[in-house]
């Protein structure tokens, strides 16, 4: 049972480059999440979807698009990427949106750019 | 809005000495608390969670109680090792699943 899988595991970009982060889970589950993580800052929230066909924005949606192409899948596309955007990028899932349950984490994406 | 405060770390002990990392939240209604663990590398992995109040989450020797008085749910382990070493971060879920996080702690302990 693989999870959730986030590709690339590390990239690095120029400035103004565009790129898709991919994410998949097979749990089924309705709910995905995508978060950056920077040092000092926790885990902010950049866009969420709680079922297949919705999506919201989170805390730092700001330079950033994303898609749900299906119940499995939820991509991440910075448009034209800046070295604010370099950071560690998680994906997460979670089962029927309930509050009790806990989130399932890929092993992220070491984005740099230059 | 949601938010959660953890205790600033990083936090260095030595083996087999007693954790606590504190964590207090801010928050409506009645949500769900969770501490999750993250190791060099790796992603976020649920460690133990609590859903109601005087709940007590358990796993591995770590725990910790909901205190709806105090707006608390501290993490706790009487005896740490070498292998606990990783960063902490509480969490708490009100709605729609949408999961709020602290700032995360970093422990390290010490053979």
């Amino acid at each position: 049972n693989a999870g959730v899988t986030q590709t690339p595991k590390f990239q690095v970009l120029k400035t103004g480059q565009s790129m898709t982060l991919q994410c998949a889970q097979d749990m089924n589950h309705n709910s995905m999440y995508w978060y950056r993580q920077d040092p000092g800052m926790g885990l902010r929230l950049i866009y969420y979807s709680a079922s297949e066909g919705t999506t919201d924005k989170g805390e730092v949606p700001n330079g950033y698009n994303v898609s749900r192409l299906n119940k499995r899948e939820f991509s991440l596309r910075l448009e034209s990427a800046a070295p604010s955007q370099t950071s560690v990028y998680f994906c997460a899932s979670r089962g029927q949106g309930l509050s009790g349950t806990e989130a399932f984490f890929g092993q992220g994406t070491r984005l740099t750019v230059v | 809005g949601d938010s959660v405060t953890q205790m600033e770390g990083p936090v260095t002990l030595s083996e087999e000495a007693f954790l606590t990392i504190n964590c207090t939240y801010t928050a409506t209604g009645y949500p769900s608390l969770f501490w999750y663990v993250q190791y060099p590398g790796e992603g976020l992995q649920l460690l133990l969670k609590a859903t109601k109040a005087d709940d007590k989450g358990s796993n591995k020797g770590f725990e910790a109680t909901y205190r709806k008085e105090t707006t608390s749910f501290h993490l706790e382990k009487g005896s740490v090792q070498v292998s606990d070493s990783a960063v902490y971060f509480c969490a708490l879920s009100r709605n729609a699943g949408k999961s709020t996080f602290g700032d995360g702690t970093t422990l390290t302990v010490k053979p």
